[in-house]
């Protein structure tokens, strides 16, 4: 069954330091989302992206991330510049978009990110 | 503001029990409601959903009830295993593409 991958599981990062998180998406799928998760809180809206460009995004997504599909399969979610509070379990989504009914969307594993 | 209100926070459920947990929403823009299911360093895993155009929707042991007129909907889960001891998450979309909102979660227990 496809499913969404996300590399790397764990990173960990000194403060002001720039990551990219990775994010292969299922393969037929057109649009694409990154979430977070504060440990044991909800999962949060960060960005939504479609046809090579942002479509939605929260408050949460400042200037200090940008996301990029650089290829044909990957989506990757950039942070500039790290700070304490970006701390968190990023889970990269995807839903297939084509159909009026395809509200289903797909999450990955996730990636730990610890900011120190 | 928050979107989806979901409660409650935890529950304890003996074994071949009844699990219920419920959502409510505002946003009547809402047409999209599922329901996630998250174990320990996990992501969420689509578990069930509904669309309003219906009042509720089975899946094996689960169950999505749905009540337009209330914005509310809930998840049943039938004859609880301890492997049903997760944490649940219910989300609510305006539409394919649109992000979810979700609940605060539940912490669901099934005692053996």
């Amino acid at each position: 069954e496809p499913e969404v991958t996300q590399t790397p599981s764990h990173q960990v990062t000194q403060m002001g330091q720039e990551v990219i998180l990775r994010c292969v998406p299922i393969s037929n799928h057109l649009y694409f989302y990154w979430y977070r998760q504060i440990l044991g809180q909800k999962v949060e809206f960060l960005v939504s992206f479609y046809n090579n460009e942002i479509s939605e995004k929260s408050e949460i997504f400042d200037d200090q991330f940008s996301v990029e599909r650089p290829d044909g399969s990957n989506f990757t979610l950039k942070i500039r510049s790290t700070k304490l509070e970006d701390s968190a379990m990023y889970f990269c989504a995807s839903s297939e978009g084509v159909t009026a009914e395809s509200y289903e969307q797909y999450f990955g594993p996730g990636t730990r990110l610890t900011v120190t | 503001q928050q979107q989806v209100k979901q409660s409650p926070q935890s529950l304890i459920v003996q074994k071949g029990g009844i699990s219920i947990i419920n959502c409510a929403y505002e946003n009547t823009a809402f047409d999209y409601f599922p329901w996630y299911q998250q174990f320990p360093g996990k992501g969420p895993a689509l578990l069930i959903a509904i669309r309003p155009d219906v009042s509720e929707k089975k899946e094996g042991r689960f169950t999505i009830s749905f009540n337009k007129s209330a914005k509310q909907f809930s998840l049943h889960i039938m004859d609880s295993q301890p492997g049903d001891s997760a944490t649940y998450f219910c989300a609510a979309s305006p539409g394919t593409g649109n992000q979810f909102y979700f609940g605060t979660g539940t912490s669901l227990t099934v005692i053996p």
